[in-house]
């Protein structure tokens, strides 16, 4: 089975930095990883994602990078703002049978 | 947002009864699932279903059961709750159409206290 571990469970950035968040995967023949950011009180919500035919995709403020070597995953933030403050997820998976997460890390903006 | 709700939001019980908590969706997507978040624990899958009447276990499956009769309803059912089932409940869907083939949407979850 999979396992998604978790490299940090808080992470605090200044405003404006660009923030990185870390996930590493256990099963290389993952094809699929997804990055969810949850706010307190709701359901986890899309950001990004990529495939394992990709090491890299951008998409508005956001980057993710895919190393398969290593089974690792990031995600960058630029520019980190306030409403980016939330716990963001990791997900892996191949197939219809759902997602594995990782524990999740705890992103806080300091003014 | 995806037209998912789950009711009821938040319920409390006693150990030992039963509870059924319903996901509902407006999407006519095929693939349900059903998770639990516990603190220290991420999201864990309980049961997924894969359409109409056909149903699969999950990692955290024990305690719980699941039903599909219709397409838009999936339904988790703890028969006899325990303190341990004491959690926040998300349904997910899925329909694997999309460019983001394996993307799931979430529901605002339900969270159950049992005493």
């Amino acid at each position: 089975g999979e396992s998604v571990g978790l490299h940090l469970p808080t992470l605090s950035v200044q405003e404006g930095d660009n923030s990185i968040i870390n996930c590493a995967y256990s099963n290389s023949a993952s094809d699929y990883f997804i990055w969810y950011k949850q706010e307190s009180g709701k359901g986890p919500q899309f950001i990004i994602d990529i495939r394992s035919n990709m090491d890299k995709r951008q998409g508005q403020r956001v980057t993710v990078l895919l190393n398969k070597t290593v089974k690792h995953l990031s995600l960058q933030i630029a520019a980190t703002q306030p409403g980016d403050s939330a716990v963001y997820f990791c997900a892996v998976g191949g197939g219809a049978d759902g997602l594995t997460f990782g524990k999740g890390t705890h992103l806080i903006i300091q003014p | 947002d995806a037209g998912i709700t789950q009711s009821p939001r938040h319920k409390v019980t006693e150990t030992g009864t039963p509870v059924t908590l319903r996901c509902h969706q407006t999407e006519n997507h095929r693939y349900m699932y059903w998770y639990r978040q516990d603190p220290g624990h991420g999201l864990r899958l309980i049961h997924y279903s894969y359409g109409v009447k056909d149903t699969d276990k999950g990692e955290v499956s024990d305690g719980y059961s699941v039903s599909r009769s219709k397409t838009e309803d999936f339904l988790l059912t703890l028969e006899s709750a325990t303190s341990s089932q004491t959690s926040v409940y998300f349904c997910a869907i899925s329909d694997f159409s999309g460019l983001a083939e394996n993307e799931q949407f979430f529901g605002p979850g339900t969270r159950l206290t049992v005493l």
